[in-house]
């Protein structure tokens, strides 16, 4: 049971440059959710989806994009990276209730 | 102010002793979670509360609802126990909001051999 599975674990992107970090996760869970983490900071949601084909903002989306073509996938695309994304992002899933399953994380440079 | 306060931020402990750490929250919530990062590492769930009390091996988690506080305490303490210990609540209500999730900053805890 791999649980949520994030790509890459460690990525430098110069200003400017765009990518894509990818999660997928097997439980067959309805809600996933992108957070960064910055130092001394709690988790911010980013975007978060509540199924397939339907996303909307967290606390700080912009600068990012997301999207739900699938139950199983959810990436998280950055356009145009600024020095301000440098974090750790974390990708989780759950059930409406449930608990979270936390992918093992991003560290993204932007230099 | 956050939603979400833990205390301490930071704490060292000799190896063999009873740890707590607190969190303290504002609003209602319909569950709170304690989360455990090491350093450098992914973020593993510990508990789900919504109520009571709940053990898991030298882990033990506590909520009180009334006085919006819960507390995880590691008994027996371990240099593997050296981790951010990070609380978080989900909050009450209906719609689209009550499974998202508000974090506090996290306790560092470092257990000295």
């Amino acid at each position: 049971n791999a649980g949520v599975t994030q790509t890459p674990k460690f990525r430098i992107l110069k200003i400017g440059q765009s990518m894509t970090l990818q999660c997928t996760q097997d439980m067959n869970h309805n809600y996933m959710y992108w957070y960064r983490q910055d130092p001394g900071m709690g988790l911010k949601l980013i975007y978060y989806s509540v199924g397939a084909g339907i996303t909307d903002k967290g606390e700080v989306p912009n600068g990012y994009n997301v999207s739900r073509s699938t139950t199983e996938d959810f990436p998280l695309r950055l356009e145009l990276a600024a020095p301000s994304q440098t974090s750790v992002y974390f990708c989780a899933s759950s059930y409406p209730q449930g608990g979270y399953t936390f992918g093992s994380g991003t560290r993204l440079t932007v230099v | 102010k956050n939603e979400v306060e833990q205390s301490p931020q930071n704490l060292t402990a000799q190896e063999g002793e009873f740890i707590t750490i607190n969190c303290s929250y504002s609003v209602g919530i319909s569950a709170l979670h304690w989360l455990q990062q090491h350093p450098g590492g992914g973020i593993v769930s510990l508990f789900m509360l919504s109520s009571g009390k709940k053990k898991h091996g030298r882990l033990i988690a506590t909520i009180n609802i009334q006085e919006k506080h819960s507390s995880l305490h590691i008994t027996a303490s371990h240099p593997r126990d050296s981790a951010v210990y990070i609380c978080a609540v989900r909050s009450a209500g209906s719609g689209g909001s009550n499974y998202k999730l508000t974090f506090g900053k996290g306790t560092l805890l470092t257990v000295n051999p």
